[in-house]
């Protein structure tokens, strides 16, 4: 199976930008991008997924480069409520969503 | 309604207990998922359903049980669990295997195996 690779941990204050990135070097030519992010005490929330071409949608937008060896997701005004452990998961089909370590987003205000 | 509901939200057992823990969603979603999350720690799936046949068995002992009996509900039958079982159990739904779009998870049901 294809895996992926994220920062532990990231870092953004309130009201800026933040890009999360994921290297998934391995990634097959059939693999979706895709990304939860899970806040406390809560089960995981779907953000974004794409497969070749950049993606928005009203929560985020998702980049993947032209390799799709890494992708990054966007948060275009990081509030407090984007407070979250963010997974970058590589999926066929829905058949097997496998999370990997994730990263823990803290926000400042 | 874009719900999955889990039931119970907590549950503490015995080792010598059976129990069972309760998913459903309303959706009309054919996949159901199964998964494991200890503190800290990612989600680890253990179990996925589509069209109400198991379709993935992640090597889980047989200690938990999965059954799904109609196309809204998913169970998972506890049995002589040991304590390193204890964990968030959540479950998830999408609309089908095969086509690439969101999952809905549960809150998830924390079990305390005592």
């Amino acid at each position: 199976d294809a895996k992926t690779t994220q920062p532990n941990s990231m870092e953004s204050n309130e009201e800026e930008p933040v890009h999360l990135p994921c290297n998934h070097s391995t990634i097959s030519g059939t693999d979706y991008i895709h990304w939860y992010r899970q806040l406390p005490s809560q089960g995981p929330e779907y953000v974004i997924h794409g497969l070749t071409s950049n993606v928005n949608n009203r929560m985020a937008s998702l980049a993947i480069a032209e390799d799709r060896k890494s992708s990054t997701l966007i948060l275009h005004r990081a509030t407090l409520r984007d407070a979250a452990v963010y997974y970058c998961i590589l999926t066929r089909n829905n058949n097997d969503m496998r999370f990997g370590a994730g990263t823990r987003l803290t926000v400042k205000p | 309604d874009t719900e999955v509901t889990q039931t119970p939200k907590h549950l503490v057992m015995g080792m010598t207990n059976k129990k069972s823990l309760k998913c459903e969603q309303h959706m009309g979603h054919r996949a159901m998922y199964w998964y494991k999350q200890k503190a800290k720690k990612p989600p680890e799936l253990m179990f996925v359903y589509s069209y109400e046949k198991l379709s993935i068995n992640e090597s889980v002992p047989s200690r938990f049980s999965p059954e799904c009996p109609n196309s809204s509900l998913l169970n998972l039958h506890l049995h002589a669990l040991q304590p390193e079982d204890s964990a968030l159990y959540l479950c998830a739904s999408s609309p089908q295997v095969g086509v690439n779009t969101e999952a809905f998870f549960g809150q998830g049901t924390r079990l305390t195996v005592v």
